[in-house]
């Protein structure tokens, strides 16, 4: 298994730019999640989904949209990009089910808008 | 609301010395407290989680913590080595439910581990 699997690791965009962060999962997990870092910061919700069809938003979600058309993909799209928005992008996702608190991160997308 | 925060920015400790994390949390409601641990470029990698009807989860060469009473979670690591060094979160899962993916974090606390 490839895991959570996070493209592109790098961007740097224009202020007014969209762009979409892509993230896929080949583990079947239910729940997939978007989070954002910003330096000296712990992790921030952006949105999160239960399952295919099924979005909600987190702690952080203007300026973000989702969609969850299949199990394995979680798109995070920037419509218009603005400088707040520079920071490390994290998707993360985990079985519905379990006795374990886990989720499975990838490795990051570091994103600078300029 | 909820929150979930980290009494010191830093840690510094000997190598082959117990290290202790400390971490506070606010929602009373929650399912599993998580730690953890974020090397530097990488995403953040599972230690260990305990369940809130526990008060002591034992791993390899960590041991979690879990005060009820006073809202109040730690971390040991026996025997720190150079490769512990990183950042340590703690995490809970929000509004009681483990079920939605919604897991807040704290904001971190660097270790480091020296020679």
């Amino acid at each position: 298994n490839a895991g959570v699997t996070q493209t592109p690791k790098f961007q740097v965009l224009k202020t007014g730019q969209s762009m979409t962060l892509q993230c896929a999962q080949d583990m079947n997990h239910e729940y997939m999640s978007w989070y954002r870092q910003d330096p000296g910061m712990g992790l921030r919700l952006i949105h999160y989904s239960v399952g295919a069809g099924i979005t909600d938003q987190g702690e952080v979600p203007n300026g973000y949209n989702v969609s969850r058309s299949t199990t394995e993909d979680f798109p995070l799209r920037l419509l218009s990009a603005a400088p707040s928005q520079t920071s490390v992008y994290f998707c993360a996702s985990r079985p519905r089910t379990g006795n374990t608190g886990e989720l499975f991160f990838g490795e990051g997308s570091r994103l600078t808008v300029l | 609301g909820e929150s979930v925060g980290l009494h010191l920015p830093t840690l510094s400790v000997q190598e082959g010395d117990n290290s202790i994390i400390n971490c506070a949390y606010s929602n009373s409601a929650s399912d599993y407290f998580i730690w953890y641990k974020q090397e530097s470029g990488k995403g953040p990698q599972f230690i260990i989680d305990i369940r809130s009807n526990m008060d002591k989860r034992q791993g390899q060469r960590v041991t979690v913590l879990l005060n009820k009473t006073v809202k109040h979670l730690s971390l040991q690591i026996a025997a720190t080595q150079p490769g512990d060094s990183a950042v340590y979160f703690c995490a809970e899962w929000g509004h009681g439910s483990s079920n939605t993916g919604k897991l807040i974090f704290g904001q971190g606390t660097t270790l480091q581990v020296k020679p």
